[in-house]
């Protein structure tokens, strides 16, 4: 099994809808992100968390929302889907402190279409 | 703010030969770290090599290796013996630990290995 799992992989949905990304992963790390992918764009930073009672914007988190439902899950919401939030979504983790690399571990991403 | 550039959208390359993948950052911090993630057409992100910037020495990780030239804010990727396997978009990410450990990625490079 995957450390790091996104649901669902694939998801087409249409425009005003409400979509849910979840993420949960098995490796104990502290700190969880949401990144977008866009061709041209690279990856940009949706939100991300350093522990459960700590979330942070980041540079694209207009029309997102997440919650940390523990450590091992952070959810990414969409709460009315625009076109323009069609792209491949993912999940990714590390851990923080001076244990840490700073090494991301991905998941396995979830490609969103919004019609 | 930190940027990320990486100014060939794409590459291409004989197998068994040398290709180079250049990245460029701009910040004004003195500790941070660099990152080459491969994104295969599985679309799974797989990191290739890291860097510390506090090291004169270039990481190696058996046919990779890195150009870090600090003065110049230079992290390019060195790929010998090119396998087709090596097929994939790459990422060039920076990551500054002490401004909350978010990594900030190029806009990417894809390389294709041709038989």
């Amino acid at each position: 099994d995957a450390d790091v799992t996104q649901t669902p992989r694939n998801r087409i949905t249409k425009t005003g809808k409400r979509i849910m990304l979840e993420c949960s992963q098995t490796k104990g790390h502290d700190r969880m992100y949401w990144y977008r992918q866009d061709p041209g764009l690279g990856l940009r930073l949706i939100y991300y968390s350093f522990d459960v009672k700590d979330i942070n914007k980041g540079e694209i988190s207009d029309g997102y929302s997440v919650s940390r439902q523990a450590q091992a899950k952070f959810s990414l919401s969409l709460e009315s889907a625009i076109p323009n939030q069609t792209a491949l979504y993912f999940c990714a983790t590390t851990r923080g402190g001076l244990a840490g690399t700073g090494e991301l571990f991905f998941g396995e991403g979830s490609r969103l279409t919004v019609l | 703010a930190q940027t990320v550039t990486q100014s060939q959208p794409e590459m291409s390359v004989q197998e068994a030969e040398t290709v180079t993948l250049s990245c460029t950052y701009d910040t004004s911090e003195n500790n941070y770290y660099l990152f080459w993630y491969k994104q295969p057409p599985s679309r799974q992100m797989i990191l290739v090599i890291r860097q510390e910037a506090y090291k004169q020495q270039n990481a190696t990780e058996n046919r990779f290796s890195v150009n870090f030239q600090k003065a110049a804010k230079s992290f390019s990727l060195k790929i010998s013996d090119s396998q087709l396997g090596d097929t994939a978009m790459y990422f060039c990410a920076f990551l500054n630990y002490n401004q909350g450990g978010k990594l900030i990625f190029g806009q990417g490079t894809e390389l294709s290995v041709k038989p």
